[in-house]
């Protein structure tokens, strides 16, 4: 099974700042490296696929980077909707594995 | 539009069974693999089992592998989750998920039903 690693498990920022969160992969997985979003009491939305790109709908200020077994996802100006937990997951092979996820809390 | 909409979650006594429903529209559901993925309270994401667009494929996390069974039903648009042997730990919010044909991330999800396994 491919093993998820996440860092960090949580981190505290304020609205403006820059957000990295960092998702790395057990064997490489090309690019089969997905981002979702969650806030609490509900389902997870997708934010980007394919390692960098973005889904529709979803802002701008977001992106993703990485391929083979290191991953990336910016949040380029951190908003007040963003506070939530963030999980990457691979779409590579079976079982689908998702990391342990990162809370972005306020600072 | 696209909807998921789970059912069938509830108490369940430890080594009992549920039957989990999910009812999908606002898409062509014969075409697109689907899954099953669950949440413990306050933890994180578990994939559970999928199942490709005509059941031809069909995978298990090895923590559920012999106890559940997933199913589809595509001339009701529907998606289940048999779950037998049910324990503690399979206590969770369960959500159903539809796969992208683009490199399969999850482009959609269910609000999710929740199963309490408890005595």
């Amino acid at each position: 099974d491919i093993q998820m690693t996440q860092s960090p498990s949580s981190l505290s920022a304020s609205v403006g700042d820059r957000v990295t969160i960092t998702c790395r992969t057990s064997e490489t997985i090309n690019s089969y490296l997905n981002w979702y979003q969650q806030k609490p009491g509900k389902a997870p939305q997708l934010l980007i696929y394919a390692a960098s790109v973005l889904q529709s709908g979803v802002p701008s200020r977001f992106s993703g980077s990485g391929s083979g077994t290191d991953f990336t996802l910016t949040i380029s100006s951190l908003q007040p909707e963003d506070f939530a937990t963030y999980y990457c997951q691979q779409s590579y092979n079976y079982p689908r594995t998702f990391g342990q996820g990162t809370k972005v809390e306020v600072k | 539009e696209v909807q998921l909409v789970e059912s069938g979650g509830g108490l369940v006594k430890p080594g009992g069974s549920l039957r989990l429903s999910c009812a999908a529209s606002g898409f062509t559901f014969s075409s697109y693999n689907m899954n099953w993925v669950r949440q413990a309270p306050g933890k994180g994401l578990e994939w559970v089992s999928s199942i490709s667009s005509s059941s031809g494929y069909i995978y298990y996390a090895d923590s559920v592998k012999g106890r559940f069974t997933i199913s589809r039903d595509n001339a009701k648009n529907s998606l289940y989750l048999q779950m037998n042997s049910l324990r503690a730990e399979d206590t969770a919010v369960y959500y159903c998920a539809k796969d992208s044909r683009v490199w399969s991330p999850v482009d959609y999800w269910g609000q999710g039903t929740l199963v309490t396994v408890s005595s």
